[in-house]
């Protein structure tokens, strides 16, 4: 079974709107941590935001707010007041356990394209 | 901080040859990663250190991918002989804690 499930297709949203960007995860691990990153065309990834599992709170970072269902196993990626730089590929990914088991499992991806 | 460093970013070779990626992490992290990312697979883990020891290779697709970290801030990436199947962005990344930082990449291509 996949890990990190990420299956919209490309999205789309006019500038200024809020968009939802999913990912389910799969793990049997208490400890674990997830995160998003963005990679525009240039190629590069960029860390957005992270949750841990013991996070009480939604975490957030500026117009990025993640929307943690532990029960659902769910971590969807909320962009508030879209930008036009904001049009790339998001990438959810986790690390389960903790400690020196430090490596990130990535989903496949979603593209995200912001209209003015 | 210069962030992570990766040289070069475009490399074009013909199947047969040997290459070679470099990565400089940021100074003072002690987990460094390799990642392959293509269309078909998405981004992949190759390889992660710990204090330049390897933890974890068994993402390394063939004995014809080797990697190596001899101090905290240098690690290469060799394959050898390549294929076109490697064709591909090289991620190198590192992380202190929890974040972890990518480099700029390196495009294979291998003709």
């Amino acid at each position: 079974a996949q890990k990190i499930t990420q299956t919209q297709p490309g999205m789309f949203v006019q500038e200024k709107e809020a968009v939802t960007l999913d990912c389910t995860y799969d793990t049997s691990d208490q400890s674990y941590g997830l995160f998003w990153y963005k990679q525009p065309s240039s190629g590069e990834m960029i860390f957005l935001i992270y949750q841990g599992s013991y996070d009480e709170q939604n975490a957030t970072e500026g117009r990025y707010s993640l929307n943690f269902q532990k029960a659902r196993k769910s971590a969807n990626l909320v962009i508030s007041a879209s930008q036009l730089g904001d049009s790339a590929m998001y990438f959810c990914a986790m690390r389960e356990g903790s400690g020196a088991n430090s490596k990130l499992t990535f989903g496949k991806g979603i593209t995200l394209s912001v209209r003015p | 901080d210069a962030g992570v460093i990766q040289s070069p970013r475009h490399e074009v070779t013909e199947m047969g040859q040997e290459v070679t990626l470099r990565c400089k992490p940021i100074s003072g992290h002690d987990y460094l990663f390799w990642y392959r990312q293509t269309m078909m697979r998405g981004l992949e883990l190759l390889i992660y250190f710990n204090n330049n020891v390897p933890i974890d290779d068994s993402g390394m697709p063939e004995d014809r991918f080797s990697a190596k970290m001899p101090n905290a801030s240098f690690s290469t990436l060799k394959i050898q002989p390549s294929e076109p199947r490697d064709s591909a962005v090289y991620f190198c990344a590192s992380s202190f804690n929890l974040e972890q930082f990518f480099g700029p990449g390196t495009r294979l291509t291998v003709l």
